[in-house]
């Protein structure tokens, strides 16, 4: 089946930028997703990128796919202490039912 | 209310006990989802309602039960469970068939089994 990969912990200074990796495992994936969790909370989706797409911007977030590699990364540009929180990366291919999760990255941004 | 709202937020339940835990949307979605969420486990799903089909996951214990009574409300009904059952349970709903299909998920229901 489908899995995908995440590094567990992350950790960045104020003002920085932040880089979290993802890697899939079934080429057919149509959307790729990040979604974050802060503490207490449910998921709460930030971006996505249709497959036939390299890169997207969003004000302090840029998604990149890299197809052939099957490895997609959310860069947060100046990152705060308030982007502190649970990221995950999460992939579905159209017409079928599940998407798949990644295990979650923990960003921790230092003062 | 917008969005899709869980209660409760938080439920103790022993193990002989019967409880249920609740979702609502209020986005018009098509399809509606529970998601069990353990430590350092990938999100697990386990049951899907989408235009009146349930699909589920063949690993989910019976003691799990899903009910769907219209588009906009899901109920997980949950009964002798075990502790390591305890687990944060989040609800989610999409629109099958538009656009990319991103999930809209609740806060949460926080489970404890003593």
């Amino acid at each position: 089946g489908e899995d995908v990969e995440q590094s567990l912990f992350l950790s960045v200074r104020e003002g920085d930028s932040s880089v979290i990796n993802c890697t899939y495992t079934d080429s057919s994936s149509t959307y790729l997703y990040w979604y974050k969790q802060e503490p207490g909370a449910g998921l709460q989706l930030l971006t996505y990128i249709f497959s036939n797409m390299d890169m997207k911007q969003d004000q302090r977030l840029t998604v990149l796919l890299n197809k052939k590699d099957k490895h997609l990364s959310l860069r947060i540009a100046d990152t705060q202490t308030g982007d502190s929180a649970i990221y995950f990366c999460a992939v579905i291919r159209v017409g079928y039912q599940k998407v798949t999760f990644g295990i979650g990255t923990k960003l921790q941004v230092i003062p | 209310e917008t969005g899709v709202t869980q209660t409760p937020r938080h439920l103790v339940m022993g193990m002989t006990n019967k409880k249920s835990l609740k979702c609502e949307q209020h986005l018009g979605h098509n399809a509606m989802y529970w998601y069990k969420q353990s430590a350092k486990k990938p999100l697990e799903l386990m049951f899907v309602y989408s235009l009146e089909e349930r699909v589920e996951n063949n690993s989910v214990p019976s003691r799990f039960s899903p009910e769907c009574p219209n588009s906009s409300h899901l109920f997980l009904h949950l009964h002798t469970l075990q502790p390591e059952d305890s687990a944060l349970y989040l609800c989610a709903s999409s629109q099958r068939g538009q656009g990319a299909g991103e999930l809209f998920f609740g806060e949460g229901s926080r489970l404890t089994v003593l």
